[in-house]
């Protein structure tokens, strides 16, 4: 299996606080994907990028920043969190055999 | 405009009896892969199957065949021989291959297999 590992996997945290949610990958793949995952909407990418210092917007990317300094790491930030994102959150990377490969997802919570 | 649509939010099935999960997508790229991801209660993402865009053969895996109609845009899903472990989301996707890989969703249908 690829290795894929996120943290915090569950947080929750109040209204203007900054939240930042990490993606840890063993398998040096150059794309790493952020989505958001809410009932009704299915996953929603907000961000991805395609190398070191390569990232680039998706779908829904107001209110999230990212930042990839090394291989194997992807974080995604809330400058200033709110309740409209409360969600799950999906890290994923391509697998050898070309389907996507999800990390065990990040529950956040914003009251 | 949606990539991936599934018009289904909900469907039960009788134990043992084949089921249809639909999908249609939008693109306008000739070089795309479809797929179907399966998510138990517990989370986690199930990748199921998967079908190239210049496939002629449909794709299957075990009781899971992948219905490819081209000219519609459409990727529907067959369970045969539903068990009650089926019972999950399934979410279609789709990936673009000439922008940067990225993957799109649908929203998902919760399949209930009933004893």
């Amino acid at each position: 299996d690829a290795g894929i590992t996120q943290s915090p996997r569950h947080k929750v945290t109040e209204t203007g606080t900054p939240v930042t949610l990490r993606c840890h990958q063993t398998e040096n793949h150059r794309y790493m994907y952020w989505y958001r995952q809410d009932p009704g909407h299915g996953l929603r990418l907000i961000h991805y990028s395609y190398g070191v210092k390569d990232t680039d917007k998706g779908e829904v990317s107001d209110g999230y920043s990212v930042s990839r300094s090394k291989t194997e790491d992807f974080l995604l930030t809330l400058e200033s969190a709110t309740s409209s994102q409360t969600s799950v959150y999906f890290c994923a990377i391509p697998s050898n055999t070309g389907e996507l490969f999800f990390g065990e997802g990040s529950r956040l919570t914003v009251l | 405009a949606q990539k991936i649509t599934q018009t289904q939010p909900g469907m039960f099935v009788q134990e043992k009896e084949a089921v249809t999960l639909d999908c249609t997508y939008d693109t306008s790229d000739q070089s795309y892969g479809l797929f179907w991801y399966k998510q138990p209660s517990s989370g986690e993402m199930i990748f199921l199957i998967y079908q190239g865009s210049y496939d002629e053969q449909n794709a299957t895996e075990g009781r899971y065949s992948l219905n490819f109609q081209k000219a519609r845009k459409s990727a529907n899903l067959v369970i045969s021989a539903s068990q009650l472990g089926d019972s999950a989301m399934y979410f279609c996707a789709m990936r673009e291959e000439y922008n940067f890989n990225k993957f799109y969703f649908g929203s998902g249908t919760k399949l209930n297999v009933k004893p």
